[in-house]
């Protein structure tokens, strides 16, 4: 079966750096997303990646490790607007994307 | 219209009765999708378009039904909706459903059936 795997939850504190990780099982492999989601809102795109290694945008990166089936997003200088769910998601073989359940990031001051 | 847009926003309706979701896009996308989204699981394709005319299941597609006519609009019909069909519903569009391409997405109806 396909799997995606995501903490549930995740705090950290206004101007520090958080990561969150990703592990994957899919049919297929066709690069993987990192969206944004707040509370009520729809998901909004964040990162690609389909080669091993570090994306850099902004005050986000993205890490992937094909041969692991991992990735993370890194996320710096936190701010209380960056509060919000952050979903994995991996495109299968079919190009359908398999998301992961979202990781609540919850800023403190 | 700007993006992609949905109706309506959110719905209460009897369990047996029949509810068309809308979605309608701008972007000239030939992909659009439909999830539906519910607590503590990841977002679950019901049905998908890659162009005009075409459609395809998902991972869920039982109790719902797609159409195409056109490039622009990809309506969601429940035919007899029932309350594990409560949930909340993106629509969501990319340029050709390939790989690489970015899914745009609506904001959303929240569907309760009772």
């Amino acid at each position: 079966g396909q799997n995606i795997d995501q903490p549930t939850e995740m705090t950290a504190t206004e101007g520090a750096i958080v990561q969150i990780n990703c592990t994957y099982q899919t049919s297929g492999f066709n690069g993987l997303f990192w969206y944004q989601q707040h509370a009520g809102e729809a998901p909004t795109f964040l990162s690609y990646n389909v080669l091993d290694g570090l994306e850099e945008k902004g005050r986000f990166s993205s890490f992937l490790s094909r041969s692991k089936g991992y990735s993370y997003l890194l996320l710096k200088e936190l701010q209380m607007k960056d509060s919000a769910s952050y979903l994995c998601a991996v495109m299968d073989s079919n190009y359908q994307l398999i998301w992961g359940a979202g990781t609540k990031l919850i800023i403190k001051p | 219209i700007a993006g992609i847009t949905q109706a309506p926003t959110s719905q209460i309706l009897a369990a047996g009765r029949r509810m068309t979701l809308r979605c309608t896009q701008d972007m000239r996308h030939n992909a659009m999708y439909w999830y539906r989204q519910d607590l503590g699981l990841g977002l679950r394709l019901i049905h998908y378009s890659n162009t005009a005319g075409t459609t395809g299941k998902g991972e869920v597609p039982d109790g719902y039904s797609v159409s195409r006519a056109n490039t622009d609009d990809f309506p969601l019909t429940l035919a007899s909706a029932v309350p594990s069909q409560t949930s909340v519903y993106f629509c969501a569009s990319s340029e050709n459903g390939g790989a690489e391409e970015t899914q745009y997405f609506g904001p959303g109806t929240r569907l309760l059936v009772l």
